[in-house]
């Protein structure tokens, strides 16, 4: 098992320019999420799913978008980037509603 | 949702147990208690979770008072690996049981020779 699986690990974009992180989990998981994580600083929740077809907003939603066509992935869409979201991003799936989360190596952007 | 409260930092000396408090004391009835731990820049790694319950598994034990609104975790043999932010976080009750986790900021734990 590859557990999940997060590309690009590193990313650079200038503002305004728009791109889409990868996640992907081969563990069947119905729940998925994406956090992000800024110097210093703990992860903050951007988006969620309970599985194909459900999305729901997390604590800092603004400037992303997500989409879960398919139980194995939930890309992250930055339609046009700005500086403030110079970040790492981590990718996470759980199985069941209490289970432990399962969290990919991050992805590190950064927007000049 | 139950918010949780954490000491920023704390030292411990390698071979001893490391004992991590956390506050939360609006946490509802039917809220685990989750702990996880971020090394460095690396994703964070799952430590154990609990209810009501004393729980123990093979990196740690999670001590929940009686009343719930606070609880200890403990690494009984810290070593230089065991370095890292720990959170603590009360799993978040929503509709649907979503089961989100907020994170905070965490204690750093710094493992010391």
């Amino acid at each position: 098992n590859a557990g999940v699986t997060q590309t690009p690990k590193f990313q650079v974009l200038k503002t305004g320019q728009s791109m889409t992180l990868q996640c992907a989990q081969d563990m069947n998981h119905e729940y998925m999420s994406w956090y992000r994580q800024d110097p210093g600083m703990g992860l903050r929740l951007i988006h969620y799913s309970v599985g194909a077809g459900i999305t729901d907003q997390g604590e800092v939603p603004n400037g992303y978008n997500v989409s879960r066509s398919t139980t194995e992935d939930f890309p992250l869409r930055l339609l046009s980037a700005a500086p403030s979201q110079t970040s790492v991003y981590f990718c996470a799936s759980r199985e069941g509603a209490t289970g432990e989360l399962f969290f990919g190596e991050g992805s590190r952007l950064t927007v000049l | 949702d139950a918010k949780t409260t954490q000491p920023p930092s704390m030292d411990c000396a390698e071979g001893r147990a490391a004992n991590l408090p956390c506050n939360h004391s609006t946490i509802s009835g039917n809220e685990y208690v989750y702990w996880y731990r971020q090394i460095h820049s690396q994703g964070p790694q799952y430590i154990i979770h609990g209810l009501k319950n004393n729980e123990t598994n093979e990196m740690a034990s999670l001590i929940i008072t009686e009343d719930r609104k606070s609880s200890t975790l403990i690494l009984p043999h810290a070593t230089l690996r065991d370095t890292a932010v720990y959170y603590c976080i009360v799993r978040v009750a929503a509709s649907g049981n979503t089961g989100k986790l907020i994170f905070g900021q965490g204690t750093t734990l710094q493992v010391k020779p």
